[in-house]
């Protein structure tokens, strides 16, 4: 699987928007770019994902180079339930059947104060 | 979506012991997909359940250490087999629906 980099952590204020970085030169043209958190005591949850337009849903917006090589997540309003791992990983789009877990890094840990 | 419960959700257990985990799942699901979480670290893929044939293990986990079972589509278990403090971890279950990787719960094992 391709890498990707991501600060080891960040921190904004509560009700501002958090862009969270994510770099992975070595992207292939088949990979997804997928977006997931973990809050503390849970297991990790699904956040959002794209190939390479921006994508939007109800949690957050995913704003994709135009050569890929790198990714934003962006919270528009930061909340305190917002507090989390946010993991960038790549997943190939051969795996889109589920054949083939997902490979974490290390993760951004987001702090928000209030 | 998914809703994924597993069982226990913690465990204390002594050097040398078993301990059997269960993921239940509310759909059928081809794969079930089983990590292990070290205090402080990333999620580490352990192995993939595929329902009717031997789970697939990743690099440095083999099966006699984690035996794995998936007698159905919504259920599997996943034994941590003589039991080191180094295992004290969190064990999490998962599956793939619809483009989405959904987690359990975890289940919290310390080992004295």
């Amino acid at each position: 699987d391709a890498k990707t980099t991501q600060p080891n952590s960040m921190e904004s204020n509560e009700e501002e928007p958090v862009h969270l970085p994510c770099n992975h030169s070595t992207i292939s043209g088949t990979d997804y770019i997928h977006w997931y958190r973990q809050l503390p005591s849970q297991g990790p949850e699904y956040v959002i994902h794209g190939l390479t337009s921006n994508v939007n849903n109800r949690m957050a917006s995913l704003a994709i180079a135009e050569d890929r090589k790198s990714s934003t997540l962006i919270l528009h309003r930061a909340t305190l339930r917002d507090a989390a791992v946010y993991y960038c990983i790549l997943r190939d789009r051969g795996s889109g059947g589920g054949a083939d877990g997902l490979t974490f890094g290390k993760g951004t840990h987001l702090i928000i104060q209030p | 979506s998914a809703v994924i419960s597993q069982k226990p959700s913690r465990d204390i257990c002594q050097r040398g012991t078993s301990l059997t985990i269960q993921c239940q799942v509310d759909s059928q699901v081809t794969m079930m997909f089983w990590y292990r979480q070290q205090p402080g670290q990333s999620l580490t893929l352990i192995a993939t359940a595929n329902q009717g044939s031997e789970a697939t293990y990743e690099s440095g986990f083999v099966i006699d250490k984690f035996p794995i079972s998936r007698p159905n589509l919504t259920f599997s278990t996943l034994t941590v087999s003589n039991m080191s403090p180094e295992d004290s971890s969190i064990y999490l279950c998962s599956v793939h629906l619809a483009s989405e990787q959904f987690f359990g719960p975890g289940t919290r094992l310390t080992v004295l």
